[in-house]
């Protein structure tokens, strides 16, 4: 299955640093998503993106910004995470924002 | 807001067993009910959606679930489990035209030999 990629798959990263997280969708869709999941707790919905718009941002703090420059791709930019922000991120999409959604492998971040 | 319970947390059975694994949800509107299955090591992977019609939908690998409105209940079953069904399942909910899925914890059903 390889309709939507991540990259990185893995990311160790300190509290001062600044990277970013990939999407790719090669199913033709038109919504993208982020979720976010750890460990004994629901996949927690963090922004949703229709035709390159964000439509929902579900009160995530502002050291989570994502960018959706065209339809087939969403990144996470992260900047001064806490170590409670170590989980697991996954990305999705979907065709209509009401439709069945496709998700990534994930990134595994952990945040020394 | 909307919630999703799955009441079973960690289930273990034989192969062979019958399977029931329950989903709760609580909004009053139309919903768009689904089942996500995550393997080990693998990504989340739609198992079966329900958004109108036949309350009783089938979906991957012999599984099958049904919706009864009155009980805002979407459990899924499965006549008998195989080893490779081991994994971790997801009950998911929307309203039926918004984009905001929520998720259940998950049941983690370990099926051994």
């Amino acid at each position: 299955e390889t309709g939507v990629t991540q990259t990185p798959r893995h990311l160790v990263m300190g509290m001062t640093n600044k990277k970013s997280l990939k999407c790719e969708q090669h199913l033709g869709h038109n919504a993208m998503y982020w979720y976010k999941q750890s460990a004994k707790k629901p996949l927690e919905l963090m922004f949703v993106y229709n035709f390159k718009e964000q439509t929902e941002n579900n009160s995530v703090p502002s050291r989570f910004s994502p960018e959706c420059p065209n339809s087939s791709h969403l990144f996470l930019h992260l900047h001064t995470l806490q170590p409670e922000d170590s989980a697991l991120y996954l990305c999705a999409s979907s065709q209509g924002s009401s439709s069945e959604q496709y998700f990534g492998p994930g990134t595994r971040l952990t945040v020394t | 807001a909307q919630s999703v319970s799955q009441h079973n947390h960690h289930v273990i059975l034989s192969e062979a067993a019958s399977l029931e694994l329950g989903c709760n949800y609580s909004y009053g509107g139309t919903v768009n009910l689904f089942w996500y299955v995550q393997y080990p090591g693998q990504h989340l992977q739609l198992l079966l959606k329900y958004f109108s019609g036949d309350p009783l939908v089938k979906g991957i690998k012999g599984f099958e679930a049904e919706f009864i409105k009155s009980k805002f209940s979407f459990n899924l079953r499965k006549p008998s489990v195989q080893w490779s069904d081991t994994a971790e399942y997801f009950c998911a909910v929307s309203q039926r035209t918004a984009s905001k899925l929520t998720f259940g914890t998950g049941t983690r059903l370990q099926v051994t030999l």
